[in-house]
């Protein structure tokens, strides 16, 4: 597509419960990267996928949270048993991953999460 | 800790004002650096961006300069307008592309 996709736009829920995000990169972009930006916050690096590479979790906050890309595209992160510190937009980018566009990240425009 | 460090906002100031945002990173490697903006409402997009010592990079009326001695990356305009309200994130990418966010500034400029 023309530019990064989020979906849900938003999201309100219980807390406890799962949610999952998804994001589609734009076609042809290896890297992937999702990002939390909390209120009041700076942008909070969770995991980065680059190619068929094993994805870098290291900015996880917990087990409850996982991420998934198939097929080297689509990406879906899960938050399980959903926690009022939870609540933030989390931020899908994506790049070419490679040569002088590698670190020009496109944005999505954000799935706000309200955990009530 | 962060390898990103940036002034801490709000920043308010009056139009045709100069602005300055200071950003200073961890010299770890030959990190490319940048700038990237978020205006009310919108997603986060690149700014500008400087891959090696003293290259400049320049955006809108921004400018940014790479300076390896003083590890720092200061973005600068020398005539803001309420179209430059908005939130401002320097960034930092070693060799293996990860960028890490400074915590962003937020500018606010008044007509």
């Amino acid at each position: 597509g023309a530019g990064v996709s989020q979906s849900p736009s938003n999201k309100v829920t219980e807390k406890g419960k799962d949610v999952e995000l998804r994001c589609d990169p734009i076609s042809g972009h290896t890297a992937l990267y999702w990002y939390r930006q909390s209120l009041g916050q700076g942008l909070e690096f969770l995991i980065y996928f680059q190619g068929n590479s094993a994805p870098d979790k290291s900015g996880l906050p917990s087990d409850r949270f996982s991420a998934e890309r198939t097929g080297g595209s689509v990406s879906t992160l899960t938050i399980q048993r959903t926690q009022q510190e939870d609540s933030a937009v989390y931020l899908c980018a994506s790049s070419l991953g490679a040569g002088a566009g590698a670190n020009v990240l496109t944005f999505g425009a954000g799935s706000r999460l309200t955990v009530l | 800790g962060n390898s990103v460090t940036q002034m801490e906002g709000p920043v308010t100031l009056s139009e045709e004002a100069f602005l300055t945002i200071n950003c200073t990173y961890t010299a770890t490697g030959y990190p490319s650096l940048f700038w990237y903006v978020q205006y009310p409402g919108e997603g986060l997009q690149l700014l500008l961006k400087a891959t090696k010592a003293d290259d400049k990079g320049s955006n809108k009326g921004f400018e940014a300069t790479y300076r390896k001695e003083t590890t720092s990356f200061h973005l600068e305009k020398g005539s803001v307008q309420v179209s430059d309200s908005a939130v401002y994130f320097c960034a930092r990418a070693p060799n293996d592309y990860k960028l890490s966010f400074g915590a962003g500034t937020t500018v606010t400029v008044r007509a």
